[in-house]
């Protein structure tokens, strides 16, 4: 099992560009989330979800947009990127009913 | 603001010593979690803590839940190199998890 993978690792905007990122997990589970991490903040919720076909705003989501069309994979978009979205995005899964997240290794995007 | 606060925020300590690391809210959480994260990696869960007053050992961590379950500890004993890496707590509120800012331990040898 793969766990959860993350692509791409690393990757370079230019203000205004727009990009997707990709979560994808081998576990089934049902819960899926992206954050944002930024130095002295910790972990910040920008969307997550709950189950296939459905998502919900967590504590940072403007800017970005979320599709979960298939249950193993939850995608992560940027239509115009800032500077200020410039972080190691990280995403996470778990089941249902289960508290533990599996986290996936990051990306890091540098906006400029 | 963070929902969690966690302190302190960074801790360097020789190898050998005994530590505690806090993590406080004003908010009732159903369930806290603490994460350790490596640099370049995702964070990996250490342990879940559910009921007020839970104490839960893992090796030579120490997890406590505080009664209110809003606030919770963290204490490391004889610590090793190994120990080195950022600590998160986390709590659950309904489908979502906040974090906190976590806390830099730095073990020397």
């Amino acid at each position: 099992n793969a766990g959860v993978t993350q692509t791409p690792k690393f990757r370079v905007l230019k203000t205004g560009q727009s990009m997707t990122l990709l979560c994808a997990q081998d576990m089934n589970h049902e819960y899926m989330y992206w954050y944002r991490q930024d130095p002295g903040m910790g972990l910040r919720l920008i969307h997550y979800s709950v189950g296939e076909g459905t998502t919900a705003k967590g504590e940072v989501p403007d800017g970005y947009n979320v599709s979960r069309l298939k249950k193993q994979n939850f995608l992560l978009g940027l239509e115009s990127a800032a500077p200020s979205q410039t972080s190691v995005y990280f995403c996470a899964s778990r089941r249902t009913g289960r508290h533990e997240q599996f986290f996936g290794p990051g990306t890091r995007l540098t906006v400029l | 603001t963070q929902l969690l606060e966690q302190s302190p925020q960074f801790l360097s300590i020789q190898e050998g010593e005994n530590l505690t690391v806090y993590c406080n809210s004003s908010s009732v959480f159903s369930s806290l979690q603490w994460y350790r994260q490596e640099p370049g990696e995702g964070p990996v869960l250490l342990v879940t803590v559910v009921t007020g007053g839970e104490v839960k050992k893992l090796k030579r961590l120490t997890f406590q839940f505080g009664d209110a379950r809003k606030d919770s500890s963290l204490h490391i004993t004889a610590a090793q190199p190994g120990d080195t890496g950022l600590y998160l707590c986390a709590g659950a509120e309904n489908n979502d998890m906040r974090f906190g800012a976590g806390t830099r331990l730095t073990v020397k040898p």
